[in-house]
């Protein structure tokens, strides 16, 4: 099955801890991107990568971090310097950068 | 400010009407494209349009562009049950075609 992979589904820290967002994927695909997703809101640009050891940030980088290390993963650290990191992250990919994006199912995370 | 905006913010219809959404966007793009996204869940892909194109069809969605007053609709005919669910619209945007800007969605109840 080919597809984007992200884990765990829900996630809950404490102030304070950094924590890392997995997302993973088997479609060969060049680009990847997270996106945060506060509720009854769209989804934001936080970092996207077009290849591997290359990203660049988004429109709400700060307090996040990444690393491209493998073309098939795309890991996100919400660090403790994120001011408000409570929200549901959705990792995607795309084959090219302006063509369709595939997305995971996200992960939930709470901080408290 | 985000690119892309929908409109309305919520809609509810009975099943069998057609359900239209807008979006609007504020500067020159590559291409547009439309996405679903069922409650606490990743965004799944329906309709990518060019600029260059005005129209496109799939299955039961329409999607047109009007690049002059900077908009796009998607129309929905004989919807069901199983398509309530929040659409967004996703814009490239201005020189940096990397990047993808996402409204804040429409959220569509479809009534049995």
């Amino acid at each position: 099955d080919g597809g984007i992979t992200q884990s765990p589904k829900y996630l809950f820290r404490k102030e304070g801890q950094n924590v890392t967002l997995s997302c993973e994927q088997n479609l060969n695909h060049d680009a990847m991107y997270w996106y945060r997703q506060d509720p009854g809101q769209g989804l934001r640009l936080i970092y996207y990568s077009q290849i591997v050891n290359d990203f660049q940030k988004g429109d709400i980088a700060e307090g996040y971090s990444v690393s491209r290390e493998k073309k098939e993963s795309f890991p996100l650290t919400v660090t403790s310097a994120q001011k408000n990191p409570t929200a549901f992250y959705l990792c995607a990919s795309s084959r090219e950068r302006t063509e369709e994006q595939y997305f995971g199912p996200g992960t939930r995370l709470t901080v408290t | 400010s985000q690119q892309g905006e929908e409109d309305p913010q919520a809609l509810s219809i009975q099943e069998g009407e057609n359900a239209t959404m807008n979006c609007s966007y504020k500067t020159s793009i590559n291409n547009l494209q439309w996405y679903r996204q069922n409650s606490g869940r990743g965004l799944v892909h329906l309709i990518l349009i060019r600029s260059n194109e005005r129209e496109k069809h799939s299955g039961r969605l329409r999607v047109t562009l009007d690049t002059s007053k900077k908009s796009s609709s998607l129309l929905i005919t004989a919807s069901r049950a199983a398509d309530t669910a929040s659409y967004f619209c996703a814009t490239d945007a201005g020189y940096n075609f990397n990047k993808f800007y996402f409204g804040s969605g429409t959220k569509l109840n479809v009534k049995p």
